[in-house]
C-alpha cells in the first residue's frame, strides 16, 4: 500500500475484554515497531520487529501484551484483559531496514471503559 | 543505555522570530538522530535525519557528538510551524528511541 495503515482507528472496549490491533506496514519493508501515546506523553516504545522475529520486547508493559508479526508482514498486537491504563493511541510504524526512517501509521486510539 | 531528552515541554515563540528546540542523546557508539513532526491532526512524519545534512522548510539540526546534542533550529518561525516535535535515535539493530516531544507554538 502507499503507507503504513493501522486498524481500527478507533476502539472502545469494556475493561476486563481482550482486543487486537492490526497493522499493515508498507510493502518490502523489513522492520516493524510498535509504539504507544498516552495523552500528553511522548512515544512509549512497546516492541520492534526484524522480519517475524521480535529482537526487542522490551517495552511491553506487561505480560497482558503480545504481538506477532507472520510472512513479514502483518503484525498485531493483542492486549488481553484490558484496564483503564490501556487507554492511548497505539502507533506502528515500519522501515525499510534498521536505522532508515521509519513510516507511522494514523494510529489506533483505544479506550477502555 | 540509549536515552533522548528533550528539556522543554511547550515553546512559545512569535512568527517571524528564530526558533530553536534542543535534544540531547546518551549512546555509547554510533547513533542516528532524526527529527519527526506531528502536526495537528495528521501522522507522524519524518522532518530530517542527521546525515542528509538538509534543509527541510527551513529547519536545519547539526550533531554535535561532543555534546551529545541535536538541536533543532530554524532562524525565523511560521505559525504553521506549531506541531508537536520529537527528536529520535537510533542505531544498527536497535529500535527507535524517541525523547518526550516539545510542542511548539508559533504565535502571531
Amino acid at each position: 500500500g502507499a503507507g503504513v495503515s493501522q486498524s481500527p482507528s478507533n476502539k472502545v472496549t469494556e475493561k476486563g475484554k481482550d482486543v487486537e490491533l492490526r497493522c499493515d506496514p508498507i510493502s518490502g519493508h523489513t522492520a516493524l515497531y510498535w509504539y504507544r501515546q498516552s495523552l500528553g506523553q511522548g512515544l512509549e516504545f512497546l516492541i520492534y520487529f526484524q522480519g517475524n522475529s521480535a529482537p526487542d520486547k522490551s517495552g511491553l508493559p506487561s505480560d497482558r501484551f503480545s504481538a506477532e508479526r507472520t510472512g513479514g508482514s502483518v503484525s498485531t498486537l493483542t492486549i488481553q484483559r484490558t484496564q483503564q491504563e490501556d487507554s492511548a493511541v497505539y502507533l506502528c510504524a515500519s522501515s525499510r531496514d534498521r536505522n532508515t526512517e521509519a513510516f507511522f501509521g494514523q494510529g489506533t486510539r483505544l479506550t477502555v471503559v | 543505555a540509549q536515552r533522548v531528552t528533550q528539556p522543554e515541554k511547550l515553546l512559545s515563540v512569535f512568527k517571524g522570530a528564530p526558533v530553536e528546540l534542543k535534544c540531547n542523546y546518551s549512546y555509547s557508539g554510533s547513533p542516528e538522530l532524526f527529527w519527526y513532526v506531528q502536526y495537528s491532526r495528521q501522522r507522524l512524519q519524518l522532518l530530517l535525519r542527521h546525515i542528509s545534512r538538509e534543509s527541510i522548510k527551513g529547519f536545519t539540526a547539526d550533531l554535535n557528538k561532543g555534546e551529545t546534542s541535536f538541536h533543532l533550529k530554524k532562524p525565523f518561525a511560521q505559525e504553521e510551524d506549531s506541531a508537536m516535535y520529537y527528536c529520535a535515535l537510533t542505531s544498527y539493530g536497535q529500535n527507535f528511541v524517541f525523547g518526550p516531544g516539545t510542542r511548539l507554538s508559533v504565535l502571531p
